[in-house]
């Protein structure tokens, strides 16, 4: 069975500083990888995927993640955050042989302080 | 921008009332889901759907029932509320093949209050 664990519930961190959400899973077998953004008061929107090749993957607003198969992690990165970037993160893994099933990790909060 | 709507976003109801909460999506997909939400916790799935006529329960039993009669439609229904049901439900889909396959696409979440 597969599992996601984002040990950080909540990350605070300033206007402008950088910032990285941990994100490690555990599978038997090969996996897809996402990490979602969700504002308040909104539904989850994909910030970026894993699936095959380039184990650097660019999202949008900023955002990249770095697929480690040795250390099973996905964490998320951002160079410089911004006010907007205020939300809750999740991320997420599903079996690359049965991508209809996807678990989410208990998300991390991040807010930014000014 | 994803073509995927939920309504009602806000319901408040008494204890023991018929509720369906509804959930449409005009991007053809064929796979459809819903979530359940509470604070600080992961998503849980209660049903999925693969297409017209096919519906799953998920991984959290859930005394909600669905039906996918159309593809486009999903609704969640509870025929007797209570407190326990409490929490944000979220509508999603997601596309069978294509660069889109296996991201789901979310509605903005209902959020379900039963006093």
């Amino acid at each position: 069975a597969q599992s996601v664990t984002q040990l950080d519930s909540q990350v605070p961190v300033f206007e402008e500083a950088p910032v990285e959400l941990r994100c490690n899973y555990s599978s038997s077998v090969s996996v897809y990888l996402f990490w979602y953004v969700q504002y308040p008061n909104q539904g989850l929107q994909l910030l970026l995927k894993y699936l095959s090749g380039s184990t650097l993957v660019k999202g949008i607003n900023g955002f990249e993640a770095e697929f480690n198969k040795s250390q099973t992690s996905f964490h998320l990165r951002k160079p410089s955050v911004h006010i907007s970037d205020t939300a809750e993160y999740f991320c997420a893994v599903s079996d690359m042989n049965r991508d209809d099933k996807i678990i989410f990790g208990k998300g991390t909060r991040l807010h930014i302080l000014p | 921008e994803a073509d995927i709507y939920q309504t009602p976003r806000y319901l408040v109801i008494g204890t023991g009332k018929k509720i369906t909460l509804e959930c449409s999506q005009t991007m053809g997909h064929d796979k459809m889901y819903w979530y359940q939400q509470d604070p600080g916790m992961e998503l849980h799935l209660i049903h999925y759907s693969y297409g017209v006529n096919s519906t799953e329960k998920g991984d959290l039993s859930s005394e909600s029932t669905v039906s996918r009669i159309r593809t486009e439609h999903f609704p969640l229904t509870l025929e007797s509320a209570r407190p326990s049901h409490t929490s944000q439900y979220l509508c999603a889909s997601s596309a069978t093949s294509g660069r889109a396959a296996g991201e789901l696409f979310f509605g903005e979440g209902s959020r379900l209050t039963v006093l």
